[in-house]
């Protein structure tokens, strides 16, 4: 069964509209990580934002917002005011187990997100 | 955060030839470092786990004689790709956790083109 899984291989959406991509998640592990990162066409991996399983609010940062439902086994992203720098590939990611610096991420597929203006 | 720097950015070989792509943390000391190989249009899929001193853990599917690690010291892992075929073409990326609990910090990929 796939761990992470992002059932939205791409979207359009409008310059200034919010967006939410779509992670759902599969783990036993009572505690374990979220991790939303950005690839633009350069292909370098920016962090986003993190939701820790124990944590109680909705992570935010700027205009990225989590939407942690965790009886659902879900983390959407939501991305407010989307902007034309917002144009790439967006991917959810699991760290499983406490924080530690072994700990490896396993990679949803992806969603292409592309702002029209 | 951690800087990681990836050499070289892109390569070109020859099929049958071998590859060394090197992962460097500039200004942490990684005990554990991570390679990720992309396709195209795909994700990050681990390859495996680089230990310094040790052994690499590899992930299911990766063949090890195929793609050496070797993490001699806290701040560089190398990825040798040996006798590269063009199947192996893809985009590598290596990482390392940080000492916060959220960071993972991800070099800038280096992309391998097999002739």
């Amino acid at each position: 069964a796939q761990k992470i899984t992002q059932t939205q291989p791409g979207m359009f959406v409008q310059e200034k509209e919010a967006v939410t991509l779509d992670c759902t998640y599969d783990t036993s592990d009572p505690s374990y990580g979220l991790f939303w990162y950005k690839q633009p066409s350069s292909g370098e991996m920016i962090f986003l934002i993190y939701q820790g399983s124990y944590d109680q609010q909705n992570a935010t940062e700027g205009r990225y917002s989590l939407n942690f439902q965790k009886a659902r086994k879900s983390a959407n992203l939501v991305i407010s005011a989307s902007q034309l720098g917002d144009s790439a590939m967006y991917f959810c990611a699991m760290r499983e187990g406490p924080p530690a610096a072994g700990n490896k991420l396993t990679f949803g597929g992806g969603t292409r997100v592309l702002v029209k203006p | 955060g951690a800087v990681v720097s990836q050499h070289p950015s892109w390569v070109i070989c020859k099929s049958g030839t071998s590859v060394k792509i090197e992962c460097r943390s500039l200004d942490f000391q990684a005990t554990t470092m991570f390679w990720y190989r992309q396709f195209p249009k795909q994700s990050l899929m681990l390859m495996a786990t680089s230990n310094e001193g040790s052994k690499a853990t590899y992930e299911q599917g990766v063949e090890k004689d195929k793609f050496l690690i070797n993490h001699a010291s806290l701040t560089l892992s190398t990825l040798t790709v040996t006798s590269a075929h063009p199947e192996d073409s893809s985009f590598y990326i290596c990482s390392h956790g940080g000492i916060s609990y959220n960071e993972q910090f991800f070099g800038p990929g280096t992309r391998l083109t097999v002739l």
